[in-house]
């Protein structure tokens, strides 16, 4: 593929339940990026993957949030007993050497 | 912690004349600042990356300067057209650390 994908593009789901959320990066990039956009902030950084180094995971705001990326590629964010306050678009990028990033459309999650 | 900042009011400008969007830093100087592009509904997009020993980058009508003693960094769009509007983001990255620190973003209407 051209670009980075995530999918899905919209998710509305009741409070307490869980969600995932995937991430397609684009080929052969080794580094890969969760981030947070809620109305009128600025992203919010969540996780960092770089090749088969531990990930960073100093941005996850708690423990229901957690992330996995499988073989290199795809990368899925997973939240857990979801809250009111997890709304928000969920963007995921990839680069090649940690410095241009490319980002993915996003995934809007509401949670009622 | 870094913060990065950028103004909140959004910047109104006629066709054809010169946007200048401001970004501040607090505390370190970031090894290198990035500038990207938001349109409604979709990801950021990279338009251009000044590193801390270069004081201006320069791509077609975009220009990035970065002083470190001011800790700022300012972005121009020259000859500014309605295509040109959208929110930018100034993004940070620090030493030893492979994370961006985002602004909340600055938007810029061009008027025709």
């Amino acid at each position: 593929g051209a670009g980075v994908s995530q999918s899905p593009s919209n998710k509305v789901t009741e409070k307490g339940k869980d969600v995932e959320l995937r991430c397609d990066p684009i080929s052969g990039h080794t580094a890969l990026y969760w981030y947070r956009q809620s109305l009128g902030q600025g992203l919010e950084f969540l996780i960092y993957f770089q090749g088969n180094s531990a990930p960073d995971k100093s941005g996850l705001p708690s423990d229901r949030f957690s992330a996995e990326r499988t073989g290199g590629s795809v990368s899925t964010l997973t939240i857990q007993r979801t809250q009111q306050e997890d709304s928000a678009v969920y963007l995921c990028a990839s680069s090649f050497n940690s410095n241009e990033q490319f980002f993915g459309p996003g995934t809007r999650l509401t949670v009622l | 912690s870094q913060k990065i900042e950028q103004n909140s009011e959004a910047l109104n400008i006629q066709e054809g004349k010169t946007a200048t969007l401001t970004c501040n830093y607090t505390n370190y100087s970031p090894a290198y600042l990035q500038w990207y592009r938001q349109d409604p509904g979709r990801g950021p997009v990279f338009l251009l990356l000044i590193r801390e020993n270069e004081k201006e980058k320069r791509k077609e009508r975009l220009k990035v300067t970065f002083d470190t003693t001011l800790k700022q960094s300012l972005f121009h769009i020259t000859a500014s057209q309605p295509a040109d509007s959208a929110t930018y983001l100034c993004a940070a990255s620090f030493y030893g650390n492979n994370r961006l620190a985002f602004g909340k973003g600055n938007q810029v209407v061009v008027i025709p």
